[in-house]
């Protein structure tokens, strides 16, 4: 079935640099790749997502890219900003199946 | 509106017994799912719905079971609950399957 795997598992950065997390899939059919960030204690919210027909997507200081030959998606935070520690996840789906699979999440501490 | 709405927010309960988790959305929205979280392991589906009378497996759906007889209601039952299903659960739905998902709040669940 479905697989995301998700790298770094834990991140820390300096206030002002970038930060990059990768994932990988396993179904070349995926089709939908969103991301979400989750503070402690409160619900996972989306910050971001790609569809498989666009390479890369900006939001701000945020930036999704997409490589499908490879079936790799990355998250690019610059600029990063205590603001933005949290949990981030990364997931997948494809439409003939419906499911979205999540990668294992990444932490992220942007440190002041 | 109100949104997705996650009911109970916490419960203990004693290996064995069953209990009902009740996911309600008022965004008149097709696709409703299940997350379990556990501590390094993301977010894993159990069950998810692509709309009304219709239900599939996720990751880990054993001992979970769904049904969706609504459109607005998709409530997820323990059959016997066991320790190893301790974790925090989260209903989600979005417009369809390429859609956000919009995350509930959570229910905190402590089997003893």
């Amino acid at each position: 079935g479905e697989n995301v795997e998700q790298h770094p598992s834990t991140l820390s950065v300096q206030e002002g640099d970038s930060a990059v997390i990768k994932c990988t899939y396993s179904d070349s059919a995926s089709n939908y790749f969103p991301w979400y960030k989750q503070e402690l204690g409160k619900r996972p919210q989306l910050i971001i997502d790609i569809r498989s027909n666009v390479g890369e997507k900006k939001d701000q200081r945020i930036a999704v890219t997409l490589n499908k030959t490879a079936k790799h998606f990355s998250l690019h935070i610059t600029e990063t900003q205590p603001e933005d520690s949290a949990v981030y996840f990364c997931a997948a789906s494809t439409r003939n199946t419906g499911k979205l699979i999540f990668g294992q999440g990444t932490t992220l501490q942007v440190k002041p | 509106n109100a949104g997705v709405t996650q009911t109970p927010k916490f419960q203990v309960l004693k290996t064995g017994q069953s209990m009902t988790l009740q996911c309600a959305q008022d965004m008149n929205h097709e696709y409703m799912s299940w997350y379990r979280q556990d501590p390094g392991m993301g977010l894993r589906l159990i069950h998810y719905s692509v709309g009304a009378g219709i239900t599939d497996q996720g990751e880990v759906p054993n001992g979970y079971n769904v049904s969706r007889s609504t459109t607005e209601d998709f409530p997820l039952r323990l059959l016997s609950a066991a320790p190893s299903q301790t974790s925090v659960y989260f209903c989600a739905s979005s417009r369809d399957r390429e859609q956000p998902q919009h995350f509930g709040d959570g229910t905190r669940l402590s089997i003893l």
